[in-house]
């Protein structure tokens, strides 16, 4: 059982381009959405975190949307960078279960010049 | 350098072997996980802890038993390896209360783990 469904498995942006990746939910009990990026041979990184009181949050060029209604959040990447390749995961989390995250099954990006 | 320590970084199992993962950290965090990594099926959760002295299961545990008898420290052990357990496995750790970023996660960089 999949709870958070991430697409696409792979995209290919041109630089300076806008990276857009989605993420959909199942369960609404979950309160907190973070993206981590992961480049190759080292653990996934803590990128941008949302809750579901706001509809959007941005650093710098990286933004989520939140749409909680449609139980989705996106990830945009504005002006995309080679050094941005890299593997996003979205994941989500509930309170009062060990801060326990269920991460989407990622997304390779690769940003060509 | 503060962080999330595993070691090994590569390890080579024989079916049926057995071995231990460890995973340090020293932010005095008080949650710590294991989760593996396979392609195509992003990080599942093996085990967790929300303290000192205990363990609980997450969402694929069979296989595997973790112990944490410090606070820092967070193993993971295979009793009789199987090519099934081929895979990269991550450690991470929170500091377990607060609200975000609190609920933030550092990661350790990984252990890849091949059975034969």
């Amino acid at each position: 059982q999949q709870q958070v469904k991430q697409s696409p498995q792979s995209l290919i942006v041109q630089k300076g381009g806008i990276s857009i990746i989605n993420c959909a939910y199942e369960n609404t009990a979950f309160d907190y959405f973070p993206w981590y990026q992961q480049f190759p041979g080292k653990g996934p990184a803590l990128l941008i975190a949302i809750r579901p009181d706001v509809s959007e949050k941005k650093e710098g060029r990286f933004t989520i949307s939140f749409n909680k209604s449609a139980k989705q959040f996106s990830l945009h990447i504005m002006d995309s960078q080679p050094g941005d390749s890299a593997t996003y995961f979205c994941a989500a989390s509930m309170a009062g279960t060990a801060s326990k995250l269920t991460f989407g099954t990622g997304t390779r990006l690769q940003v060509t010049l | 350098n503060a962080g999330v320590t595993q070691t090994p970084k590569f390890r080579v199992l024989k079916t049926g072997q057995s071995m231990t993962l460890l995973c340090a950290q020293d932010m005095n965090h008080e949650y710590m996980y294991w989760y593996r990594q396979d392609p195509g099926m992003g990080l599942r959760l093996i085990h967790y802890s929300v303290g000192e002295g205990t363990t609980a299961k997450g969402e694929v545990p069979d296989g595997y038993n973790v112990s944490r008898l410090k606070k820092q420290n967070f193993l993971l052990g295979l009793e009789s390896a199987a090519p099934s357990q081929t895979s990269v496995y991550f450690c991470a750790s929170s500091p377990g209360t607060g609200r975000p970023p609190h609920y933030g996660y550092t990661f350790g960089s990984g252990t890849r783990l091949t059975v034969v």
